[in-house]
């Protein structure tokens, strides 16, 4: 596709409910990131990868997150457990690199509503 | 830990005028970006700034980069209703992780 790809754009689901939430690149991009969006707040980091290996997940918050990316492309962010405060806009994004600049182009991103 | 901070994180201006926005960051780096997010809109890419001294220009929007002092600067020349939005610079820490600043949200005034 011609840009980052989320589904499902909105979810709503019920605490303790287990939520998957997909992110397609741009075709031949090799890093993929990450991040949480929170009302009236910048961008929080989760996790980036470099190809299918997670490179830096350090900004997972605790073990019930956790991303794939199986096979260098598409990506899968899931939750297990979940709770209120994980209610947020999910956002992907993905780029060709650092050795190309390093700029990101975003997904639409996931809006995720914890009953 | 890398920190970016901006400044001000709100900004309502009027139309015409001149206004800088400031992003500082904590650690080194020279690579910077400066992102645009309008309401319930996702990011868009404004500029990409790789090292020191570099300055991009589009329309009435400047950015520019001092790695020795941190520093990012974002200038809007004679304002126009269209610029208003948010206002994201995001940081490299120099191992491809990526740090966003809170954002200036910016109100222009017609």
């Amino acid at each position: 596709g011609a840009g980052v790809s989320q589904t499902p754009s909105n979810k709503v689901t019920e605490k303790g409910k287990y939520v998957e939430l997909r992110c397609d690149p741009i075709s031949g991009h090799t890093a993929l990131y990450w991040y949480r969006q929170s009302l009236g707040q910048g961008p929080e980091f989760l996790i980036y990868f470099q190809g299918t290996g997670a490179a830096d997940d350090s900004g997972l918050p605790n073990d019930r997150f956790f991303a794939v990316r199986p096979e260098g492309s598409v990506s899968t962010l899931k939750i297990q457990r979940t709770e209120r405060g994980d209610s947020a806009v999910y956002l992907c994004a993905s780029s060709l690199g650092q050795g190309v600049g390093g700029e990101l182009f975003f997904g639409e991103g996931s809006r995720l509503t914890v009953l | 830990e890398l920190k970016v901070e901006q400044n001000p994180l709100f900004l309502s201006m009027q139309e015409g005028k001149n206004y800088t926005i400031y992003c500082n960051y904590s650690t080194t780096s020279d690579r910077l970006y400066w992102y645009r997010q309008d309401p319930g809109k996702s990011l868009e890419s404004l500029f990409v700034l790789l090292s020191n001294g570099a300055v991009k220009q589009e329309g009435r929007l400047m950015a520019s980069l001092d790695t020795k002092a941190r520093l990012s600067t974002l200038h809007i020349t004679a304002a126009v209703h269209d610029l208003s939005a948010t206002y994201f610079c995001a940081v490299d820490r120099g191992d491809d992780k990526i740090i966003f600043g809170k954002g200036t949200r910016l109100h222009i005034l017609p």
